[in-house]
């Protein structure tokens, strides 16, 4: 079973800044990994898949980026909307596996 | 639009079963491949099972093998989960989606205890 690892856990931060999560597997995934944004009481919510490409109605400051075990998901500037839970989820082997989580949240 | 509604949750002993549907509107179901995923409280996404359009590869996690079966009805636009032999660790938020995670249904509850 691939285990993925992201870090950091938490992560605190301003409306307006940058944000970088890590997700790190342990071992090749190819560019088969996906990012997800879950909030309290919803379902998660696709942001990007095969690395880099992002889903349908997602706006332009989430991207994604990494390929093998080391990937980035980078919001260019934090909405009030984008504080949350970020997963990433491997789709290379199965089991499919996600990600410890990332929680964004206003500093 | 697309509309998942999963429903079958609910409170059960350990050791019982459960079945969770999965309502599909607003794309062509029989063309999708599916799959379950669950959230215990608090904790991380844990994807459960996987279904092909027509039935003919199924996929579990090892958490569950043996004792969940997938199955799908297409005519009905339908997906389901029958869960046998349940464990305090099978409580959960369970989800169904579509293949590529593109659509989720809002979840359902199950919870296993005495």
């Amino acid at each position: 079973e691939i285990v993925l690892t992201q870090s950091p856990a938490t992560l605190s931060l301003s409306p307006g800044e940058r944000a970088t999560l890590s997700c790190r597997a342990s071992q090749s995934v190819s560019s088969y990994l996906a990012w997800y944004q879950q909030k309290p009481g919803q379902a998660p919510r696709l942001l990007i898949s095969d690395a880099s490409i992002r889903a349908t109605g997602i706006p332009a400051r989430f991207s994604g980026s990494g390929s093998g075990t080391d990937f980035t998901l980078t919001i260019s500037s934090l909405e009030p909307e984008d504080f949350a839970v970020y997963y990433c989820q491997q789709r290379s082997n199965w089991p499919l596996t996600f990600g410890g989580g990332t929680k964004v949240e206003i500093k | 639009e697309v509309q998942l509604v999963e429903s079958g949750g609910g409170l059960v002993q350990p050791g019982g079963s459960l079945r969770l549907s999965c309502a599909a509107s607003g794309f062509t179901f029989g063309t999708y491949n599916m799959n379950w995923v669950r959230q215990a409280p608090g904790k991380r996404l844990e994807w459960v099972s996987y279904i092909t359009s027509g039935s003919s590869n199924i996929y579990y996690a090892d958490s569950v093998k043996g004792r969940f079966t997938i199955s799908r009805d297409n005519a009905a636009n339908s997906l389901y989960l029958q869960m046998n032999s349940l464990r305090a660790e099978d409580t959960a938020v369970y989800y169904c989606a579509t293949d590529g995670f593109h659509h989720w249904g809002q979840g359902t509850l199950v919870t296993v205890s005495s």
